[in-house]
């Protein structure tokens, strides 16, 4: 069975500029979630989808923003960059969403984003 | 608000020592926990998870944690470490919000393996 796949690995932007980060989830899981990486504030819930619905959102600014399509892959992207957004972002997708999950996540190796 | 501490943000070992790595979790309601696991340049991979069963929980790798409500802990342990352990590894509690379920993961150990 295929993990999560996140594409691409490595990306470098300048700052103003916008990126789109795509994530494929395992099959059959319908619950996609985004976390950035940082070394300062660490891992960071960003947003979780789940049926091509938003179903929960971490404390980003509105220039982060992510969608899910009708095959539970998704995308999340970043208007006018910034240096601090440079990071690792980390999709991870589980089989259900709410409190009927245990909440565990299986991640995908990360999207590695250097602002210039 | 739940949330999770890990104390000691380096640890280091000599390899076929014991690892004890310490999270320790607030919670107003009983939580699911979690250990994952990070090699350089890689993802989160799920070591172990406790989801209200048994309090001794065996992971992968050798690795297991026991669930302590009293002292609010999930320690991490490994009785003989190995070098390929060498990584970084994050505690986690499941949060319920609303309709969702979000983690919300401790700042993480990184465990150094000495030879």
């Amino acid at each position: 069975k295929a993990g999560v796949t996140q594409t691409p690995r490595y990306l470098i932007k300048t700052r103003g500029q916008q990126v789109t980060l795509s994530c494929s989830p395992i099959s059959g899981h319908r619950s996609v979630s985004w976390y950035q990486q940082t070394p300062g504030q660490g891992l960071q819930f960003l947003f979780e989808y789940f049926s091509e619905t938003q179903r929960n959102k971490g404390n980003f600014p509105g220039r982060f923003s992510g969608r899910q399509f009708s095959n539970s892959r998704s995308e999340m992207n970043v208007s006018t960059l910034e240096l601090g957004d440079s990071a690792l972002y980390l999709c991870a997708s589980s089989l259900a969403s709410g409190g009927r999950s245990t909440g565990e996540l299986f991640f995908g190796e990360g999207s590695r984003l250097t602002v210039l | 608000a739940q949330s999770v501490t890990q104390l000691g943000s380096h640890v280091s070992v000599s390899e076929g020592a014991l690892v004890l790595l310490r999270c320790n979790y607030s919670s107003s309601v009983p939580p699911y926990l979690f250990w994952y696991v990070q090699y350089p340049n890689q993802g989160l991979q799920l070591l172990l998870k406790y989801t209200s069963a048994a309090t001794l929980v065996k992971g992968i790798n050798g690795f297991e944690a026991e669930f302590k409500k009293s002292e609010t802990s999930f320690h991490l342990t490994k009785p003989s470490a190995h070098m390929s352990d060498a990584a970084e590894y994050f505690c986690a509690v499941s949060v319920s919000s609303g309709s969702a379920r979000q983690l919300t993961f401790g700042s993480g150990t990184q465990l150094t393996v000495l030879p």
